[in-house]
């Protein structure tokens, strides 16, 4: 079936310091790969996402590349600020189904 | 555009009881997906609408239903509530409900049962 690993929180990061939040997946086909995140309180916003292999999605400064390779998509953002402080979720959907399936999450903890 | 909203926000039952959750979609947004995230078991899937038709289905017991009305707003229904579905609601809309598409999520429901 279809899975996402992401590592698991929370990370705790200084203002400015840079990130790398892992994620992997196993999938049947070629998914296409999402980055949501969710502040206290709120619903899923998101972040970036890629359709295809070696594609980039970027946004508000964080970074992410489709790797078919290494099954990976993992999150990057050279310098964090406090207000990045929320739970990120890596995720896929395959292709024919909008259906998306969710790591567990990963909580970002950056002070000033 | 106005953004995907859900009513209520909150929700309080008791065991045995029955709810309703709301959801309308971006203008102009067909697809609509139901989700259901708590601190144990992350976001699972429910299901999917599209034009009135229920295209796809989570692994939820029947007791967790839903329809989709020809302006594509959903409602999900659980009947007999039990401890265990506590959760936040959360509902999505898309174009079509592609693979590729962004699927934008409302604030969700938050159901506390009793």
């Amino acid at each position: 079936g279809n899975s996402v690993t992401q590592m698991e929180g929370p990370v705790t990061l200084s203002e400015e310091a840079f990130l790398t939040i892992n994620c992997t997946y196993t999938a049947t086909g070629y998914p296409s790969l999402f980055w949501y995140v969710q502040y206290p309180g709120e619903g899923l916003q998101l972040l970036l996402k890629a359709t295809k292999a070696d594609d980039k999605g970027s946004n508000k400064g964080f970074e992410a590349t489709y790797r078919k390779e290494t099954t990976s998509f993992h999150l990057e953002k050279g310098s964090v600020q406090v207000s990045d402080s929320a739970v990120y979720f890596c995720a896929l959907s395959i292709t024919g189904y909008s259906t998306l399936t969710f790591g567990k999450g990963t909580m970002l903890l950056v002070s000033p | 555009k106005a953004g995907v909203t859900q009513t209520p926000r909150y929700l309080i039952k008791t065991r045995g009881q029955q709810v309703t959750l709301s959801c309308s979609p971006i203008s102009g947004h067909r697809s609509v997906s139901w989700y259901q995230q708590t601190p144990g078991q992350g976001l699972q899937f429910l299901f999917e609408y599209f034009s009135e038709t229920q295209r796809n289905k989570g692994n939820f017991p029947g007791r967790f239903s839903g329809r989709q009305f020809s302006n594509s707003r959903s409602e999900m229904n659980v009947s007999t509530l039990e401890l265990g579905d506590s959760a936040l609601y959360l509902c999505a809309s898309s174009l079509r409900g592609l693979s590729q598409e962004t699927q934008y999520f409302g604030p969700g429901t938050r159901l506390l049962v009793l």
